[in-house]
């Protein structure tokens, strides 16, 4: 049991560059998430979804989007990198009624120069 | 005012020490809260749920107070290694499913 899998761990880009930040769990969780941490700072809702084919902007979604077509995969796709979205991202799942805890993945570390 | 707010420290103690910290909430129909612990920036680590009127976990109690929309966090005889960010959890707005996290709270246990 895999849990929530990120992919990268790691990622440098230049401005203006396009990425996908890949997310999948194996836990049949509903409800997933986006977030961002920068440096001595909380978590940032990037963007949620509370099933297949259902997405919803969080706190943060400007420069972001993402898509839900199976239960299991959540990307996030980053168009025209910026510095300011250099930040370390969090995909999460939790159970069908979001009143469960978070299950993390390890996390995206992406540095945008 | 913030949907979830925490103060950010950091909160120095010395090993031993009891320890409290607040997490205030705006979405009044919240039923459910969490606190996590993170290292490093390191994925958060659950710690605790908390769904009723509070939660008890050896040395950590989770309290929730609706009437004044707030949650917190104690921890008595301070370790080490108790030294993280703890992070709390709310939904956030009216929105089902809406997860926001405070801006987490610094926690340095000096020997």
């Amino acid at each position: 049991n895999a849990g929530v899998t990120q992919t990268p761990k790691f990622r440098i880009l230049k401005i203006g560059q396009s990425m996908t930040l890949q997310c999948t769990q194996d836990m049949n969780h509903n409800y997933m998430y986006w977030y961002r941490q920068d440096p001595g700072m909380g978590l940032k809702l990037i963007y949620y979804s509370v099933g297949a084919g259902i997405t919803d902007k969080g706190e943060v979604p400007n420069g972001y989007n993402v898509s839900r077509s199976t239960t299991e995969d959540f990307p996030l796709r980053l168009e025209l990198a910026a510095p300011s979205q250099t930040s370390v991202y969090f995909c999460a799942s939790t159970w069908r009624d979001g009143n469960s805890p978070l299950h993390f993945g390890n996390g995206t570390r992406l540095t945008v120069t | 005012r913030k949907e979830v707010e925490q103060d950010p420290g950091p909160f120095n103690v010395p090993e031993g020490a009891t320890v409290a910290f607040n997490c205030t909430y705006s979405n009044s129909a919240s039923q459910s809260f969490f606190w996590y612990r993170q290292d490093c920036r390191k994925e958060p680590k659950l710690l605790m749920s908390v769904y009723s009127s509070g939660n008890e976990d050896g040395r950590f109690t989770a309290q929730l107070n609706r009437a004044s929309q707030y949650i917190s966090l104690l921890i008595r005889d301070s370790k080490l290694s108790d030294s993280a960010t703890y992070l709390c959890v709310a939904p956030g707005g009216s929105n089902t499913g809406k997860l926001i996290f405070g801006q987490g709270t610094t926690l340095q246990v000096k020997p």
